[in-house]
């Protein structure tokens, strides 16, 4: 159980288009889905924290108008990477969250997804 | 501000033992997970403390010392697939997730 995934896996794009990136919880209703970005050797950073129904709450440094998350139902969250440029070209990383028996929000990730802005 | 710890880069020998360790200073405290993470795809979940004391599971297992900030992951017979990227990411008292930078261990036959 608590699979997520994430559409596209790969996607390369010229710069100045946008990528969508869906993420969706297979088996489970995510009460909270986080969105990631993770450059070559560095650890995952966290871009933005979406609830189903409200808007997401961005990180310091990221630009919401930029990074365009919509958390549409309990299944499914979308982020739009708008007029991309090649420094946007990362691997970005989707995870759901869930009360689980314990009293702890364990986050279930999805597979990632590799852009390449040209 | 927040801020977790832990080694970049570590060296083992296959069917040996490593431990790894992460050092934290968070706000606020609601566990301690363990990760990870190979070349190119996303972590997956190895662990989870919020006590004190050692949690065991098949070859590996996770220690947490609230008073010391500090937790470890102790890895058993190790096996080449055992090479990995292992972060370490603490639960704070909004229950986000402030993730350490990884520890990249690398298995030699």
């Amino acid at each position: 159980g608590a699979v997520v995934s994430q559409h596209p896996s790969w996607v390369i794009c010229k710069s100045g288009t946008s990528v969508k990136i869906e993420c969706r919880s297979l088996d489970f209703q995510a009460t909270t889905m986080f969105w990631y970005r993770q450059f070559p050797k560095q650890s995952l950073m966290l871009m933005a924290t979406s609830n189903e129904g409200s808007k997401a709450t961005y990180e310091q440094g990221v630009e919401k108008d930029k990074f365009l998350i919509n958390h549409a139902s309990l299944t499914l969250s979308t982020l739009t990477v708008t007029s991309a440029h090649p420094e946007d070209s990362s691997f970005y990383i989707c995870s759901a969250s869930t009360p689980l028996a314990g009293d702890y929000n364990e986050q279930f990730f999805g597979p990632g997804t590799r852009l390449t802005v040209l | 501000g927040q801020n977790i710890d832990q080694p970049t880069e570590m060296t083992a020998t296959e069917g040996a033992i490593v431990q790894i360790n992460c050092t934290y200073q968070t706000s606020g405290f609601n566990g301690l997970f363990w990760y990870q993470q190979h070349a190119g795809e996303a972590p997956t979940f190895l662990s989870y403390n919020v006590l004190d004391g050692l949690e065991e599971k098949g070859r590996f297992s996770s220690f947490l010392s609230r008073s010391k900030g500090y937790s470890y992951l102790l890895l058993k017979e190790l096996q080449m697939k055992d090479s990995a990227s292992y972060l370490c990411a603490v639960s704070d008292s909004n229950y986000q997730l402030i993730w350490g930078a990884g520890t990249k261990l690398i298995i030699k036959p």
